[in-house]
């Protein structure tokens, strides 16, 4: 079953402009990630922000955590038309190193030139 | 860069036949992961090991899919008979510990 719901289900932007995706989840969890899936291809990890992290950064993302609202974000600055991907949060509820990871059904992201 | 490799990239057969599904995991990964990806459930988990032992595999359909893992260094996932419905993208993916899972390119399953 679904943990994550991303919001909005598709993103239509022009390059250079920001991206930005939310993700809901449901139940506690140790860490959320996010990943990138190209058409074709298999997921890639973008950024990992744990439990007990507020904010983190890594390059054009920027990722903020809330768990009291159980939601997170993402947000892609200076958008290129390399950017164009699905955009996926995962949870990995609990304490144990190397659990499942719970995805959301993605956000599709279009960034035109 | 070391990777995860899945085989066949592509699959077409027609229901009934058995299919199976290979997968390398990055060496000095201890878990393994199954997922499948449709356009109506998004990605599900199937089935994942840590140190070749199954540790869920809830997400499978216990009649007809099987998976397992021979040695560290390669991890399969049949279906039989398959049917239409196990149409699908079936990604694997390895980790270690809390480190992020890296994900195989996928093996596109096309039942007739």
């Amino acid at each position: 079953s679904q943990q994550g719901e991303e919001d909005p289900q598709a993103l239509s932007i022009q390059e250079g402009e920001n991206a930005t995706m939310n993700c809901s989840y449901k139940t506690s969890i140790n860490n959320l990630q996010w990943y990138r899936q190209n058409s074709g291809r298999g997921l890639v990890h973008l950024i990992l922000i744990r439990s007990n992290e507020r904010e983190k950064h890594s390059g054009r993302l920027r990722v903020t955590l809330d768990t009291s609202k159980k939601s997170s974000s993402l947000l892609i600055t200076a958008s290129r038309a390399a950017d164009t991907a699905s955009y996926f949060c995962a949870t990995a509820p609990g304490d144990k190193a190397g659990t499942a990871l719970i995805f959301g059904k993605g956000t599709t992201l279009s960034v035109s030139s | 860069d070391a990777r995860v490799t899945q085989t066949p990239r592509h699959k077409v057969t027609e229901m009934g036949q058995e299919v199976t599904m290979r997968c390398q995991p990055i060496l000095g990964h201890n878990t393994v992961f199954w997922y499948r990806q449709t356009m109506m459930q998004g990605l599900e988990l199937l089935a994942y090991f840590r140190n070749r032992a199954p540790l869920d595999d809830s997400g499978m359909p216990k009649d007809r899919f099987s998976a397992e893992m021979p040695d560290a260094t390669l991890a399969t996932l049949k279906i039989q008979p398959s049917e239409p419905r196990d149409s699908a993208v079936y990604f694997c993916a390895s980790g270690q510990g809390h480190q992020p899972q890296h994900f195989g390119d996928g093996t596109r399953l096309s039942i007739l």
